[in-house]
């Protein structure tokens, strides 16, 4: 079967690093993307990772271990306006439209 | 903003009745998929459209249909709605030949009673 788990909550302080972590199992796989969404909002692309290893993109890095089938997102300098969920997304065909989402990261910036 | 725009923005829906959603994605676009997002869960993957075709489809009934336009807009159709299909739907454009990341647009929020 199909699927893709993440933490359903994390808390953080503003300005420090928080890791959100997903692991997937999927029939198809041409990479994994990671998504932010305010409430009320819509779905926003933060990153994507086709190879395994590191991008960086800001103050948001994401990897991937495709052994492994493994991926984290990891934001850096943590902001208030950073409380959102976070869903990492695997993308099963090609081009970026035929995306399994997982159920999301809701993230929590405190003072 | 992602150019990505959909209407109505909220709408309140009998059980049984049919619904139509429009979205109208970026110039230059040839994809557009469509997905359901429940309270509190990810977006779920219905349909997907390439150059007018349909060109993938997630675990949705034959109730759930679409159209692709020339013009880069797209519809949802929804027959015979039930109380489950209550949910946010987003469509999503790209370029599928650029392979770029999909862009969302803010949802149309449907309300079944």
């Amino acid at each position: 079967g199909q699927s893709l788990e993440q933490p359903s909550e994390v808390t953080a302080v503003e300005g420090a690093i928080v890791q959100i972590n997903c692991t997937y199992q999927t029939s198809g796989f041409y990479g994994l993307s990671w998504y932010q969404q305010h409430d009320g909002g819509a779905p926003t692309f933060l990153s994507y990772n086709a190879l395994d290893g590191l991008e960086e993109t800001g103050r948001f890095s994401s990897f991937l271990s495709r052994s492994d089938s493994y991926g984290y997102l990891l934001l850096q300098e943590l902001q208030m306006k950073d409380s959102a969920s976070y869903f990492c997304a695997v993308r099963e065909g090609t081009g970026a439209n035929n995306l399994f989402f997982g159920t999301g990261t809701r993230l929590t910036v405190i003072p | 903003e992602t150019g990505v725009t959909q209407s109505p923005t909220h709408l309140i829906k009998t059980r049984g009745q049919q619904v139509t959603l429009r979205c109208s994605s970026q110039s230059g676009h040839n994809t557009v998929s469509w997905y359901q997002q429940a309270l509190g869960q990810g977006p779920q993957f219905i349909f997907q459209y390439y150059r007018e075709e349909e060109n993938g489809r997630g675990n949705f009934p034959p109730r759930f249909s679409g159209l692709q336009f020339p013009n880069y807009s797209s519809e949802l159709n929804v027959n015979a709605l039930e109380l489950d299909d209550s949910a946010l739907y987003l469509c999503a454009s790209g370029n599928r030949d650029r392979n770029t990341e999909a862009f969302f647009g803010q949802g149309t929020r449907l309300t079944v009673v």
